[in-house]
């Protein structure tokens, strides 16, 4: 079970815009920065969204990211069938002294 | 550009030490967390813990018992030991930059630049 709560999948159609959550609490998302990742089939882990809603170089601007309150938010825009992948958030829990992920959502593009 | 590579023994028997490197080219150590973070099959992420470039060590409260970062930024390198396995250690374990910790008083991990991970699985 995940510190970070979040939905094990979601759908929409290429163009679209899809939305993905991630739940915590006051120990962690509420009082620290919020990360994102893409991780496509057998690859590792990337870098999408750091600090809450800064993307590295080199990520499109389709993606962003947004925190309100113990809940964060990522947000994909113009869905192409290269973003199917599993995404995950981090964050830094005060209370575990730990580094916490959600469990992962996996994005279909129908 | 950075680039990690583990390195390690693929099949570890139970009860006994998994042990990794990661080697780290086309930049310093310096400035950087260095960190492990593995993942069973089909799961999710699990950081393990981080080695900062001074030699600070910090590591997963749930894991800390059997478990022994070290880093040689002489040689570029640092490494993952982690003792009496069980299956349930088998995973794809990763390594990973973070270019920060906190931002000001805020916990602000980012992991920028990971290895292509490799799998351990630890069987008789």
């Amino acid at each position: 079970q995940s510190v970070l709560t979040q939905p094990p999948s979601v759908s929409a159609a290429p163009g679209q815009k899809v939305t993905i959550s991630c739940s915590g609490s006051s120990s962690n998302i509420g009082n620290n920065y919020v990360s994102w990742y893409q991780q496509l089939p057998g690859t590792a882990p990337k870098l999408l969204i750091y600090d809450n809603n800064k993307r590295p170089s080199g990520i499109p601007d389709r993606f962003s990211g947004s925190k309100s309150g113990t809940s964060a938010t990522l947000g994909i825009t113009g869905l192409q069938t290269g973003d199917e992948a599993d995404y995950y958030c981090g964050t830094w829990d005060s209370s575990l002294t730990a580094v916490v992920f959600g469990g992962g959502t996996k994005l279909t593009v129908l | 550009q950075v680039q990690l590579q583990e390195s390690g023994p693929g099949l570890v028997k139970p009860s006994e030490t998994l042990s990794l490197t990661c080697t780290v080219s086309g930049g310093s150590m310096r400035s950087y967390f260095w960190s492990w973070i593995r993942q069973p099959s089909g799961k999710g992420l699990e950081w393990i813990g981080y080695f900062y470039y001074t030699g600070t060590i910090h590591y997963n409260p749930s894991l800390k018992s059997r478990v022994t970062i070290s880093g040689d930024t002489s040689k570029n390198q640092f490494s993952l030991k982690l003792n009496s396995v069980t299956a349930e250690d088998t995973a794809v374990y990763y390594c990973a930059r973070l270019p920060q910790m906190t931002v000001g008083s805020a916990g602000a991990p980012s992991f920028d630049y990971w290895g292509q991970g490799t799998l351990v699985a630890v069987s008789s």
